[in-house]
């Protein structure tokens, strides 16, 4: 069975300092994926990245990064000099597969709350 | 206009009431899914369909259905409301990529 375990609760960061979100997976495919999603305090999800399992290449966009490790099924994610904005819930989620036609159990880990502090 | 949308955004009711809320979407996509999130677990998944013909229940289907009226509208209706099913409900959509995009949210409110 696949699993999303995202230790931080929660977590409080003053303005300019980095902080990374710790995602950390379990599964018995060798082909999925993973993302990260962004919940602001308006509610509303949002899709931040996919990383497909063939690729450990580590991903940055902007003062977002994405580090890959298949040897410690991790995926974190750093957010360097955090501003206000960032405050927001952040899940980590895995989907297995793909398969042909079958659907691909997508399943969120209970997120971490970030408080960015002015 | 955003490609996801969800009527009502917020809902109060009352135990026993029958009540659907309403996803659609702009985006083309085949897959819709309804989920709830709760504080402290997640999204948990209700329901998902992957096209008109195909619905699938998730892991938490039990006191809800679903009608996939047409490629971009996906229903979801609480037969018989409890005030257990207060939460946060969202719809999304994904391609075969799996990404999902979410719907701004419903918030239901069952006294």
């Amino acid at each position: 069975a696949q699993k999303v375990t995202q230790a931080q609760t929660e977590i409080s960061v003053v303005e300019k300092e980095d902080v990374t979100l710790d995602c950390v997976y379990e599964t018995r495919d060798t082909t999925y994926y993973l993302f990260w999603y962004k919940q602001p305090p308006s509610g509303e999800l949002v899709f931040l990245i996919r990383r497909n399992s063939f690729d450990e290449q580590n991903e940055i966009s902007g003062r977002y990064s994405w580090n890959f490790q298949k040897s410690t099924s991790s995926f974190n994610f750093t957010i360097t000099a955090s501003q206000v904005v960032d405050s927001a819930v952040y899940f980590c989620a895995l989907s297995e597969g793909p398969y042909s036609g079958g659907y691909q159990k997508v399943t969120f880990g209970t997120g971490t709350k970030l408080q960015v502090i002015p | 206009d955003a490609d996801v949308t969800q009527t009502p955004r917020n809902r109060i009711t009352k135990t026993g009431k029958r009540i659907m809320l309403e996803c659609s979407q702009t985006k083309g996509h085949d897959r819709m899914y309804w989920y709830r999130q709760d504080p402290g677990l997640g999204l948990r998944l209700i329901y998902y369909s992957f096209d008109v013909k195909d619905i699938n229940k998730g892991e938490i289907s039990d006191g809800y259905s679903v009608s996939r009226q047409a490629q971009a509208k996906f229903s979801l209706s609480l037969e018989s409301a409890i005030p257990n099913q207060t939460a946060l409900y969202f719809c999304a959509t994904s391609d075969f990529g799996g990404e999902q995009y979410f719907g701004p949210g419903t918030r239901l409110t069952v006294t």
